[in-house]
């Protein structure tokens, strides 16, 4: 399988834990995305990786989130002293480099419950 | 914050049937793209229509962009029970159009 894959699929924390998830894009996508859902919403967009650099933080991005992707391939999302609020599904998107297509390929969620 | 809005928020049609769905956004875009979400196969891209097209087709799939009115549709055709699924517009905006901004979604469901 060459699609984007994230992991661990399901994660079950207590209040106040950190969490670090990974997505591994397709390999030949330089643009990586990450994304957070709750139940009965769309996909909000958390941050954009081109290759290294991060290039944007949505204000969603509060001080205990961090993002990183250390090579440009894999990337990895860590939560700080995890809240309830931070109960969601975390999506992964890769995309091909700027000029070849607008398209998203996502991965299947990483999905978080803070307890 | 959530761009677009669809409409309607849930949708329930007999399989062979059409399903129509609507997008309202409130910014200018450079691209308008469809989703679909079940709990098979996750997010996957459908369609994209770009701000200068006004109609696209893809197999079952057609897509219409009103940029006066700021607004899109999907229509599928021939609906089939495998459609079920809860269905995304996303536009694509800025310089880069790298980040989408989804609406809340429509859930369909296709009953056999």
């Amino acid at each position: 399988d060459t699609g984007v894959s994230q992991n661990p699929r399901h994660k079950i924390t207590k209040r106040g834990q950190n969490v670090t998830f990974r997505c591994d894009p397709i390999s030949e996508h330089n643009r990586l995305y990450w994304y957070r859902q709750t139940l009965g919403q769309g996909p909000e967009f958390l941050t954009y990786f081109q290759n290294e650099a991060q290039l944007e933080k949505s204000r969603l991005l509060s001080d205990r989130f961090s993002a990183e992707r250390p090579k440009g391939s894999f990337s990895t999302l860590e939560i700080q002293r995890t809240e309830q609020g931070d109960s969601a599904m975390y999506l992964c998107a890769s995309s091909l480099p700027l000029g070849h297509s607008y398209e998203q390929y996502f991965g299947p969620g990483t999905r978080l419950t803070v307890t | 914050s959530q761009q677009g809005e669809e409409d309607p928020q849930a949708l329930s049609i007999q399989e062979g049937e059409n399903a129509t769905m609507n997008c309202s956004y409130k910014t200018s875009i450079n691209n308008l793209q469809w989703y679909r979400q079940n709990s098979g196969r996750g997010l996957v891209h459908l369609i994209l229509i770009r701000s200068n097209e006004r109609e696209k087709h893809s197999g079952r799939l057609r897509v219409t962009l009103d940029t006066s009115k700021k607004s899109s549709s999907l229509l599928i055709t021939a609906s089939r029970a495998a459609d079920t699924a809860s269905y995304f517009c996303a536009t694509g905006s800025g310089g880069s159009n790298y980040k989408l901004t989804f609406g809340k979604g429509t859930l369909l469901t296709v009953n056999p």
